[in-house]
């Protein structure tokens, strides 16, 4: 079936340093990926998105690249803050919204 | 801009009682998704709605329900509550194009802060 799911449970980093948060995905029918950043108490916050049609999406401190050859999603954060402590999660949507999201990973910035 | 809102933020409820939850979207956002998170499922799709109509529904038993109101505002309902139905329910709203439309389209969905219901 349908899976979205993520390589690490928990990512550790230096404050400063880029991360790297990977996703990978089975359905390659999906034509809309969003990486949304929870913290503790809080709901979902949207980050960045990307279509089908698009390799890399770049936004503030932030990269989304999109590999369909493996189906692989990743995230980029450049000059992590202890602010980017989080859990990051990657979902996916293929028509309509609803929204299959992945485990999430589990980021934690170190000072 | 307000945000997207529910209520209430926590509750308390026991075995086979049944519970009401609201949401209320982004002021001018038409669709309203519901999202169950739990620590063993992760974040689950139940349903979404769109002009006061159910447009998508996730796997979930029918003791779960949602409606929506003109006003896009949306309830849902857990009837006989189960241990297992614990959770972080999250709504989250879009500005939503005509259904049908959705094949390419980065309709982004915004989340509330969610409602914490412990079932007792």
């Amino acid at each position: 079936g349908e899976n979205v799911g993520l390589h690490l449970p928990t990512l550790s980093v230096q404050e400063g340093d880029n991360s790297i948060i990977n996703c990978a995905y089975s359905n390659s029918a999906s034509d809309y990926f969003i990486w949304y950043k929870q913290e503790s108490g809080k709901g979902p916050q949207f980050i960045i998105d990307i279509r089908s049609n698009m390799d890399k999406r770049q936004g503030q401190r932030v990269t989304v690249l999109l590999n369909k050859t493996v189906k692989h999603l990743s995230l980029q954060i450049a000059a992590t803050q202890p602010g980017d402590s989080a859990v990051y999660f990657c979902a996916e949507k293929r028509g309509g919204n609803k929204l299959t999201f992945g485990t999430g990973t589990q980021l934690k910035v170190e000072l | 801009k307000a945000g997207v809102t529910q209520t209430p933020r926590y509750l308390i409820k026991t075995r086979g009682q049944q519970v009401t939850l609201s949401c209320s979207p982004i002021s001018g956002h038409r669709s309203v998704s519901w999202y169950q998170q739990t620590p063993g499922q992760g974040l689950q799709f139940l349903f979404e709605y769109f002009s006061e109509t159910q447009r998508n529904k996730g796997n979930f038993p029918g003791r779960f329900s949602g409606r929506q109101f003109s006003n896009s505002r949306s309830e849902m309902n857990v009837s006989t509550l189960e241990l297992g139905d614990s959770a972080l329910y999250l709504c989250a709203s879009s500005l939503a194009r005509q259904a049908g439309s959705g094949r390419g389209a980065t309709d982004t969905q915004y989340f509330g802060p969610g409602t914490r219901l412990t079932v007792l």
